[in-house]
């Protein structure tokens, strides 16, 4: 089944602790970005790529790293999580960038305290 | 469930009822559009997609209409049933191939039995 996956669906941490969300691919997509979804703010996007090797910022990339050593992944870093950081987190991955649509993972709550 | 957002414009409509979500969107030079659906819990799920040299298109139970002039987008879906219940998005490409989609606030549609 063509999909993103997201992993873990649900963390809990504490400030300054460094983490990794996971995303992985089995599309074969080029493009992949990570958005956070806050209320009335929507969905905003921290990181993008348009291939290996090649990330981007987004509009709120401040506190976050990205790397896309293969095709398939794109992992989201955390260095040191501040609790502004506590959020809901979709990655996203396209054949062709913006232009055609977006799939989305199922998404990662996270909540750091 | 999740909750992707507090203040979002709400529509109530009656099952079996037509519904009509509507989006402005910001940039005359985007030339491709797509409507996203999100259930809670879930990520978004693309709907159907319309790029700027039509003002119509057609899916099942849903039709999409783009108005260039005004910078309107409306999402139609026929025959509203309990499972469409959900926030949905329109989103915009302004930058091509090298573009990010830009997407909307999200109005949340209740479906009354």
């Amino acid at each position: 089944e063509a999909q993103v996956t997201q992993n873990p669906r649900y963390l809990i941490t504490v400030t300054g602790k460094k983490l990794t969300v996971t995303c992985s691919q089995n599309m074969n997509h080029e493009y992949m970005s990570w958005y956070r979804q806050d209320p009335g703010l929507g969905l905003r996007q921290i990181y993008y790529s348009m291939n290996v090797e090649v990330t981007d910022k987004g509009d709120v990339p401040e506190g976050y790293k990205v790397s896309r050593k293969e095709k398939r992944n794109f992992p989201l870093i955390l260095e040191s999580p501040s609790p502004n950081q506590t959020s809901l987190y979709f990655c996203a991955s396209s054949f062709r960038g913006a232009e055609s649509g977006y799939t989305f993972g199922s998404g990662t709550r996270l909540t750091v305290v | 469930g999740e909750s992707v957002g507090l203040h979002l414009p709400t529509l109530s409509v009656q099952e079996g009822d037509n519904s009509i979500i509507n989006c402005a969107y910001s940039n005359s030079a985007s030339d491709y559009f797509i409507w996203y659906k999100q259930e809670s819990g879930k990520g978004p799920q693309f709907i159907i997609d319309i790029r700027s040299n039509m003002d119509k298109r057609q899916g099942q139970r849903v039709t999409v209409l783009l108005n260039k002039t005004v910078k309107h987008l409306s999402l139609q879906i026929a025959a509203t049933q309990p499972g469409d219940s959900a926030v949905y998005f329109c989103a915009e490409n302004v930058g091509g191939s090298q573009g990010n989609l830009i997407f909307g606030k999200g109005t949340k549609l209740s479906v009354k039995p």
